[in-house]
């Protein structure tokens, strides 16, 4: 069973450039949440994808911005980036309200 | 509203010894609750979870958590801590809304393990 795989695993950006982080969900998983952890914090939800459509959203300005694939990969991007942007940036993947399972994230650093 | 609170940010056990942490939760309905640890630099790996029935949970790794809905907690429980549980953990509660499934979670507690 192939887990939950992210890339890149780091990333540094400068202020104002655009960035797109990418997950595979684990096999057999057909949703797929993205959460935002800063440093020394709890995760925090951002949205949430099922059938490729965005079906949640947590407290996130619309600079952040997904996809999902018909493979149930997806994609989170996100516009103009400001320095409080710099943060773990975790995918997770779940089929039904089964329990989210993580991948390892990637670590964006914007300056 | 909903939110979950871990109280102690920093815990230092010795090894070999017992282990709680504390998690507090805010939620209207019955909810869904999870255990996750977190080693530096990795995701989140699932421990536990609590959906309905006995209140007494086991997990991986030898953790157990008892949900006690008066007191809206969910404390995690190790009898005996080993080195390479050295980690945060993170208690979370699942929220059904509109449709949408997600997690709230606590703000974390770093576990340090002497030798």
């Amino acid at each position: 069973e192939t887990g939950v795989t992210q890339s890149p695993t780091h990333l540094i950006k400068t202020r104002g450039q655009q960035v797109t982080l990418r997950c595979s969900s684990q096999s057999g998983h057909n949703t797929v949440s993205w959460y935002q952890q800063a440093l020394g914090q709890g995760p925090q939800f951002i949205f949430q994808y099922y059938r490729e459509e965005e079906n949640g959203r947590g407290n996130f300005p619309p600079r952040f911005s997904g996809l999902q694939f018909p493979n149930y990969s997806s994609e989170l991007n996100v516009n103009a980036l400001e320095l409080d942007d710099s943060a773990l940036y975790l995918c997770a993947s779940s089929r039904d309200n089964s329990p989210l399972h993580f991948g390892n994230g990637t670590r964006l650093t914007v300056t | 509203a909903q939110s979950v609170t871990q109280p102690d940010i920093h815990i230092t056990v010795s090894e070999g010894a017992s282990l709680e942490l504390r998690c507090n939760y805010s939620y209207g309905a019955t909810p869904y609750l999870f255990w996750y640890v977190q080693s530096p630099g990795q995701g989140l790996q699932l421990l536990l979870k609590y959906f309905s029935g006995d209140t007494l949970v086991q997990g991986i790794k030898g953790f157990e958590a008892e949900f006690k809905r008066s007191q809206s907690s969910f404390n995690l429980r190790k009898p005996s801590v080993h080195w390479s549980d050295a980690a945060e953990y993170f208690c979370a509660v699942g929220t059904l809304t509109s449709g949408t499934y997600k997690y709230i979670f606590g703000t974390g507690t770093r576990l340090k393990v002497l030798a």
